[in-house]
């Protein structure tokens, strides 16, 4: 069965604190990794996809990458306003996303 | 302009009934999607249709039938409700059904008494 764990499941970070969170996958056949932002009371944002192993992508303070069994998101000198649930999913076959259970960040001005 | 609009936001019921989720994308998307996040957060995709057709039903109660009237347009009608049904239920939608970015309504939390 496919899986993915994040980790840590909740980040505490000062204002300016450099961090990274994980998503591990164990699939049968990654197709693409994906990011997503959740803001409290409202749906996944879109933020990044990976299709293959050392791909990054790069989008104001957040930077993805992907290894044959995990992901990481970056975070470079985080704002408060970045203060959000990160979702990863994986897609295996006909559009499918396997997601996380997500890693809650709170960042502290 | 809203581009995955969720009606209605809020619904509280008691079990046994049967209740309706509306779902509209304005994106021009083929594909669209109705996922169950519970409790803990977890999100679980329940069922796709690409073009009106059905193409994805994971393994969800026949209680919970979705219906695509046109490709805008994806509702979830839900019979004889029970407590484990309470959860966030958000409706995306994508340009195609495979590998494409989805884009997520503002959900609709179902709580049932």
């Amino acid at each position: 069965e496919d899986q993915v764990t994040q980790s840590p499941e909740a980040l505490r970070l000062q204002e300016g604190e450099s961090s990274s969170l994980n998503c591990s996958y164990t699939v049968s056949g990654l197709r693409g990794l994906f990011w997503y932002r959740q803001d409290p009371g409202k749906g996944p944002e879109f933020l990044f996809t990976l299709y293959s192993a050392g791909e990054e992508k790069e989008k104001e303070r957040l930077k993805a990458t992907l290894t044959k069994k995990e992901s990481f998101l970056h975070i470079t000198a985080p704002k408060p306003e970045d203060s959000a649930t990160y979702l990863c999913a994986a897609s295996t076959s006909y559009g499918k996303l396997t997601f996380g259970q997500g890693t809650i960040l709170t960042v502290h001005p | 302009d809203t581009a995955v609009s969720q009606t209605p936001k809020y619904l509280v019921t008691q079990m046994g009934n049967d209740k309706s989720i509306k779902c509209e994308q304005n994106l021009g998307h083929d594909t669209m999607y109705w996922y169950k996040q519970d409790s803990k957060k977890f999100l679980k995709i329940m069922f796709s249709y690409n073009n009106k057709e059905l193409i994805i039903n994971e393994t969800v109660p026949n209680r919970f039938s979705p219906k695509s009237p046109d490709k805008a347009h994806l509702n979830l009608h839900i019979n004889s409700l029970e407590l484990g049904d309470s959860a966030v239920y958000f409706c995306a939608s994508s340009q195609v059904w495979d590998l494409s970015e989805q884009y997520f309504g503002p959900g609709t939390r179902l709580t049932v008494t």
